[in-house]
């Protein structure tokens, strides 16, 4: 079954604690995105990744590291979690005219 | 900067009638547009889609319009159903269409029987 996914589903975590999403997906598809989804915003993206160790700055990139070392994996790292970025994250795997979500991540940050 | 905007947070209607959903847009480089559906706790998920040289793509029960010269498109949805109630996103790209989404704010959908 094609799919996109993220773990963990649920993540509660402090400032200042280092953590990964880690995306996956079976696809084989070339691009993949990390978007954030917040109230009266709807989802903006994060970072994309164009291929192998191609990666570029979305719309809201601060705060945020990506790296894509194979194919398959995008994980989304948070150096340093802020309240701010308490959120609902969704990764996507891409061809050129669509894109697959992930079921999401919703991070709690305190 | 909202360079897609869907200005309806919500809409009801009544199961077997018309849903309309509008979504406008600033950027005229965008020439590819998509509609996804959001049920809680899920992923979007890919409806409909439409190339700028299009007016209008249809798919059973979903029909999208698009207007350049307004910068505006809309989703049509005949009948509704109580199954789509949902939050429905528009989005849209350029050039390299599935990787780099803007997304409006979404509108929930509810479909009362």
């Amino acid at each position: 079954e094609a799919q996109v996914t993220q773990n963990p589903r649920y993540l509660i975590t402090v400032t200042g604690k280092k953590l990964t999403v880690t995306c996956s997906q079976n696809m084989n598809h070339e691009y993949m995105s990390w978007y954030r989804q917040d109230p009266g915003l709807g989802l903006r993206q994060i970072y994309y990744s164009m291929n192998v160790e191609v990666t570029d700055k979305g719309d809201v990139p601060e705060g945020y590291k990506v790296s894509r070392k194979e194919k398959r994996n995008f994980p989304l790292i948070l150096e340093s979690p802020s309240p701010n970025q308490t959120s609902l994250y969704f990764c996507a795997s891409s061809t050129n005219t669509e894109a697959f979500f992930g079921q999401g991540t919703r991070l709690t940050v305190v | 900067d909202q360079q897609v905007k869907q200005n309806s947070p919500s809409l009801s209607v009544q199961e077997g009638r018309i849903s309309i959903l509008n979504c406008d847009y600033t950027n005229s480089m965008f020439d590819y547009f998509l509609w996804y559906k959001k049920y809680p706790a899920e992923g979007p998920t890919f409806l409909i889609s439409i190339s700028s040289i299009k007016d209008k793509n249809e798919d059973g029960r979903f029909t999208v319009f698009l207007n350049k010269s307004a910068k505006h498109l809309s989703l049509h949805i005949v009948p509704s159903q109580p199954g789509d109630s949902a939050v429905y996103f528009c989005a849209a790209s350029w050039g390299t269409s599935g990787s780099r989404l803007t997304f409006g704010e979404g509108t929930q959908l509810t479909v009362n029987p």
